[in-house]
Parts: structure tokens; C-alpha cells; sequence
């Protein structure tokens, strides 16, 4: 079946670099998108950026500069990089398939020193 | 970017209740507006797609309407297993979700 699961540090320094990964399984990422989203705690999500299957990059302008998509296919895995953290971008993060119908659990980062 | 407000931002009601949530976008997005269900610790769930389109194994009760700037999610009759947070997402252009709309049992 259908899984994404995200992994990474859950404590990152401000001005640091942020980078999760997504391992999915169930499916091929040549075949399908992945999106990046993020929540900040009670508000809504935000969407942060795109693994096209051709392996092409969307990302919000919002976040543009900061931000990095990448992926490993023999992996499996996508790849999130995102740098200069301050504390507002604290909040958990989910991967998501095209069509938003599959999420993973979500990690919860917290940008403090 | 379009951007999407969503309203009520917390409703309070009572089993059996139609409960009604609204999202505007800035601009047309044409039929292109999702609505998801999320529950406490829990990553959000799709309920419709594409304005009306009822997601696989999601109750009769949910339904979606709308089309241009202006949807609606219903719930016809509100059951307890449905208090929970709702939140659309357009994606004609982009993707940007709502702000979210708590609902609860009164």
C-alpha cells in the first residue's frame, strides 16, 4: 500500500539549515509527485514546494529562496532542504503524494537554541 | 498568489446539526478546491476533491458545492466522530489552503 514517511533532526539552531527526508513506498516517484507541506501549530497548513515525476521543482515564492527539493529514485526518497530557520518556522512538516489523498505522519521540527 | 479565507474560523454544534464551512479565493479557480478533515495529532485526511467529488470512503454526509471564488463544505447531519478541524485547498493555480475551521460539539 500507498506510504510516506518523514524523517529527520526534531531540534534545529536558528540561522541553520533544515533537511528532511521522505521515504515512500508503494508506489514509484516517477510515476507521481510529492509535495512538501508544513503547520505551524493551530493554523493551517502551508504548502512549500513540489517533486514533480519528471523530476522537475515547484516551490512557493514565499519560501524560494530558502528552499531546496531534491530526490534519490533508487531510493525512493525526497529530499528537503531548507535554510536561514528562525523560530517561526517551527511546526510540523508532512511529504504528500499528488492528489494530497496520501500524507505521511508528519515530523515535528522546532527551531530553537 | 491566490489566497483562500475560510469561515467560520470555529463553529459550535449539536449532533444531528447541518453544519455548513465557507472558503473564498481571491480569484477563479474554477472547480479546483479540495476539503480535508483533521484530527488531533493526525496528518489531514481528503474528504472531497475537485468541489463534489466524495473521496473513497468518506460518509454520504459530506458533500461540497461551490464553483468560481465561492465553496462550501456540508456535513448533513453532524455525528461526534466528525469534531475535528476543516480546511480547503485550492489548486488551480499553485496550491494554498485555508486558515481552517474548528468545529465542535455544542
Amino acid at each position: 500500500q500507498v506510504q510516506l514517511k518523514e524523517s529527520g533532526p526534531g531540534l534545529v539552531q536558528p540561522s541553520e539549515t533544515l533537511s528532511l527526508t521522505c521515504t515512500v513506498s508503494g508506489f514509484s516517484l516517477t510515476s507521481y509527485s510529492v509535495s512538501w507541506v508544513r503547520q505551524p501549530s493551530g493554523k493551517g497548513p502551508e504548502w512549500m514546494g513540489r517533486m514533480w515525476y519528471d523530476g522537475d521543482t515547484a516551490y512557493n515564492s514565499a519560501l524560494k529562496s530558502r528552499l531546496s527539493i531534491s530526490r534519490d529514485t533508487s531510493k525512493n526518497q525526497v529530499f528537503l532542504k531548507m535554510n536561514s530557520l528562525q523560530t517561526d518556522d517551527t511546526g510540523t512538516y508532512y511529504c504528500t503524494r499528488e492528489g494530497f489523498a496520501y500524507w505521511g505522519q508528519g515530523t515535528l521540527v522546532t527551531v530553537s537554541s | 498568489d491566490i489566497q483562500m479565507t475560510q469561515s467560520p474560523s470555529f463553529l459550535s454544534a449539536s449532533v444531528g446539526d447541518r453544519v455548513t464551512i465557507n472558503c473564498k479565493a481571491s480569484q477563479n479557480i474554477n472547480k479546483y478546491l479540495d476539503w480535508y478533515q483533521q484530527k488531533l495529532g493526525e496528518a489531514p485526511k481528503l474528504l472531497i476533491y475537485n468541489t463534489n467529488s466524495l473521496h473513497t470512503g468518506i460518509p454520504s454526509r459530506f458533500s461540497g458545492s461551490g464553483s468560481g471564488t465561492d465553496f462550501t463544505l456540508t456535513i448533513s447531519s453532524l455525528q461526534p466522530e466528525d469534531v475535528a478541524t476543516y480546511f480547503c485547498l485550492q489548486h488551480n493555480s499553485g496550491w494554498t489552503f485555508g486558515g481552517g475551521t474548528k468545529l465542535e460539539l455544542k
